[in-house]
């Protein structure tokens, strides 16, 4: 059962517009969420991350919003550039201290 | 600094042959995990690290063994290589464990491994 979703394998947006990227989750005892990007050949970098005390996270062009009712985190990217093509992961932990649960990812492509 | 640094970076393997996965890292990091991603699906842990000499099995551990001799190394071993191990692996490290912006896993660039 999985207990990060990403329902959405692909994603295709123009170059300047914003790029929204979901994830669902299932597990109430998770209170961390990450977002890791990878090109392909590369391990995942991290991206930004959101603690459950906050709903919102800004980084840059890069925004993560929490509803924690919802149990769904999305993912802003504003303005989306040709260079953020890429597989997006979402991922989540417990403060209790447990491993990363990846979702399986949302291709992005952004055209010039 | 180097980072996380994984070989080799593609390896063919016949059906039950071994090998080993060898990562290091230079961050000077408490943990460190294994992970396969198959494809169209996300990141799966294998085994994890907590300091040299401790090790727990994650997710999908069957068909692996590792070792934590050091800080800086965290060798996979397949034994009896399968079909079903073709992959591709990925270690990773971080300072701490759980939530937290000092838990950031760092990866290694993947090992691709097929099993024939």
């Amino acid at each position: 059962d999985q207990q990060v979703k990403q329902n959405s394998p692909s994603l295709s947006v123009q170059e300047g517009r914003i790029s929204i990227l979901n994830c669902d989750y299932t597990n109430s005892m998770f209170d961390y969420f990450l977002w890791y990007k990878k090109y392909p050949a590369e391990g995942p970098t991290f991206l930004i991350s959101i603690s459950s005390i906050k709903d919102k996270n800004e980084d840059g062009r890069f925004t993560v919003f929490l509803n924690k009712s919802a149990k769904h985190l999305s993912l802003h990217i504003v303005p989306s550039q040709p260079g953020d093509s890429a597989v997006y992961f979402c991922a989540a932990t417990s403060q209790a201290g447990t491993a990363l649960i990846f979702g399986k990812g949302t291709t992005l492509s952004v055209s010039s | 600094n180097a980072g996380v640094t994984q070989t080799p970076k593609f390896r063919i393997l016949k059906i039950g042959q071994s090998m080993t996965l060898q990562c290091t890292q230079d961050m000077n990091h408490n943990y460190m995990y294994w992970y396969r991603q198959d494809p169209g699906m996300g990141l799966k842990l294998i085994y994890y690290s907590v300091g040299a000499g401790i090790t727990d099995k994650g997710e999908v551990p069957n068909g692996y063994n590792v070792s934590r001799s050091t800080t800086e190394d965290f060798p996979l071993r397949l034994e009896l290589a399968a079909p079903s191990q073709t992959s591709v692996y990925f270690c990773a490290s971080s300072y701490s464990f759980g939530g937290g912006s000092y838990n950031e896993q760092f990866f290694g660039p993947g090992t691709r491994l097929t099993v024939l």
